[in-house]
């Protein structure tokens, strides 16, 4: 069965600097989506993605966040100066037009 | 009120249980309705459509009540296996799933 793939698993860094999260959603969906879960916290969605750009983001999605599609696989999420509060674990979701959405397996940002 | 809202739990079961969880949502104009499971630390992974008229698969069965703005899982004969975390997700007019917090469900012996 197709998946939706993130990396890295595991990205530790220090506050300030940037981080690029990847995604490489499944081949033949068209919808892209990026959440985030605080440790003990629900799923909160960032932005969503269709059709080479943003079709919705929350107020969490400040200016410190972007999205981009560089290639016809790849879906990244670029965090420019990260925060403490950023620590999180990052879910990459896609869909086709009338389906649930399917998870990657997340990478867990540690900002210290 | 919130958007999706779920009772937390945690449930605490004996294999062989029935248990049931209910989601409330806000908007009345939502359109579709899911549960997803997420174990520790993974990825929420689907579990099952909610349709109008209800649906089972296997133990599991969910019901959607239009009039009072709630969905229910229902899981029979509880596996050790089912403890987990039960997340409801409601989409509204605009595709953006909406995530409940979740219903914590531990099965012991």
């Amino acid at each position: 069965e197709p998946e939706v793939t993130q990396t890295p698993s595991h990205q530790v860094t220090q506050m300030g600097q940037e981080v690029i999260l990847r995604c490489v959603p499944i081949s033949n969906h068209l919808y892209f989506y990026w959440y985030r879960q605080i440790l003990g916290q629900k799923v909160e969605f960032l932005v969503s993605f269709y059709n080479n750009e943003i079709s919705e983001k929350s107020e969490i999605f400040d200016d410190q966040f972007s999205v981009e599609r560089p290639d016809g696989s790849n879906f990244t999420l670029k965090i420019r100066s990260t925060k403490l509060e950023d620590s999180a674990m990052y879910f990459c979701a896609s869909r086709t037009e009338n389906s649930p959405l399917h998870f990657g397996n997340g990478t867990r940002l540690t900002v210290t | 009120r919130k958007e999706v809202e779920q009772d937390p739990g945690p449930f605490n079961v004996p294999e062989g249980a029935t248990v049931a969880f209910n989601c409330t949502y806000s908007n009345s104009a939502s359109q579709s309705f899911f549960w997803y499971r997420q174990d520790c630390r993974k990825e929420p992974k689907l579990l099952m459509s909610v349709y109008s008229s209800g649906n089972e698969d296997g133990r599991f069965t969910a019901q959607l009540n239009r009039a009072s703005q709630y969905i229910s899982l229902l899981i029979r004969d509880s596996k050790l296996s089912d403890s987990a975390t039960y997340l409801c997700v409601v989409k509204g007019g605009s595709y953006i799933p909406t995530f409940g917090r979740g219903t914590s469900l531990i099965v012991h012996p």
